[in-house]
C-alpha cells in the first residue's frame, strides 16, 4: 500500500522560531503538495513539487526523490502558522488523485 | 466567485436516513472529489469525477452515492446512514488532473450519525 508518514505528529513552538516538518513516502511519486488546514477547517494548497525546492515568503519546502522524502520549513514563526499541515503525493494516473498524510498540527505560542 | 461552496455546513442524521451534500464549484473546473476527514486519519477519497457526467469511485466508496449532472456541482449521497459515516465531508475541484494540480477546497461539512 502506498503511505504517506508525517512527523512529527503535533509540534509546539515559540514565536520566531525555525520551524521543519518532514514527509516521507514508499514509492516513487510524480509529485508532492503541502497543504495547510486552517483551526476554522479550511484547507489551501501551499506548495505543489516533484523536484527541487519552492519558496513562498517565509515558507520553504524541498523534495529529495531519491531519498523519498519532503520538507516544510517556516522561518521566523509566528502564531498565526498554528495549523495543520498536511502532505499529500500523486503517484500519476490521469485523475490526478493525491495520497495524503495525518498531518502535522503546529502550535507557535507567542 | 466564491470558489468551491458546501451546503450544508453541519448536519445530524439518525441511523438509516437519508442525506445528499452538495459541492459548487463557480471556476469551470473539470475535476471534482469528495473527501473524508477523521481523527488521526489523513483525508480519504470517496468518489471523484473526471467531467460532466463521469464519476468513478475513490479509496473508501461504500455506502456512498455521487452524481455530476451539471459541471459544477458534485451531489454526494448517503441512502441509509450510518454511525461510521460520521466525520467531515471535503469537497474539491481542479482544473486539470496533471501530478500538479491544485486542488481547491470546500469549507466542509460536518456530518454525525447517531
Amino acid at each position: 500500500k502506498n503511505e504517506v508518514e508525517q512527523s512529527p505528529q503535533n509540534l509546539t513552538a515559540q514565536e520566531g522560531e525555525f520551524i521543519t516538518i518532514n514527509c516521507s513516502y514508499s514509492v516513487g511519486i510524480s509529485a508532492l503538495h503541502w497543504l495547510q488546514q486552517h483551526p476554522g477547517g479550511g484547507i489551501v494548497s501551499l506548495f505543489m513539487l516533484s523536484s527541487g525546492k519552492k519558496k513562498h515568503g517565509r515558507l520553504i519546502a524541498t523534495i529529495n526523490i531519491q531519498e523519498k522524502h519532503s520538507s516544510l520549513h517556516i522561518t521566523a514563526s509566528h502564531p498565526r502558522d498554528s495549523a495543520v499541515y498536511i502532505c499529500a503525493v500523486n503517484y500519476g494516473g490521469s485523475q490526478g488523485n493525491l495520497i495524503f498524510g495525518k498531518g502535522t498540527k503546529l502550535s507557535v505560542k507567542p | 466567485n466564491a470558489g468551491v461552496t458546501q451546503t450544508p455546513k453541519f448536519r445530524v442524521l439518525k441511523t438509516g436516513q437519508s442525506m445528499t451534500l452538495l459541492c459548487a464549484q463557480d471556476m469551470n473546473h473539470e475535476y471534482m472529489y469528495w473527501y473524508r476527514q477523521d481523527p488521526g486519519m489523513g483525508l480519504r477519497l470517496i468518489h471523484y469525477s473526471v467531467g460532466e457526467g463521469t464519476t468513478a469511485k475513490g479509496e473508501v466508496p461504500d455506502g456512498y452515492n455521487v452524481s455530476r449532472l451539471k459541471k459544477q456541482n458534485f451531489l454526494l449521497g448517503l441512502e441509509s446512514a450510518a454511525p461510521s459515516q460520521t466525520s467531515v465531508y471535503f469537497c474539491a475541484s481542479s482544473s486539470y488532473s496533471g501530478p500538479l494540480n491544485e486542488q481547491f477546497f470546500g469549507p466542509g461539512t460536518r456530518l454525525t450519525v447517531l
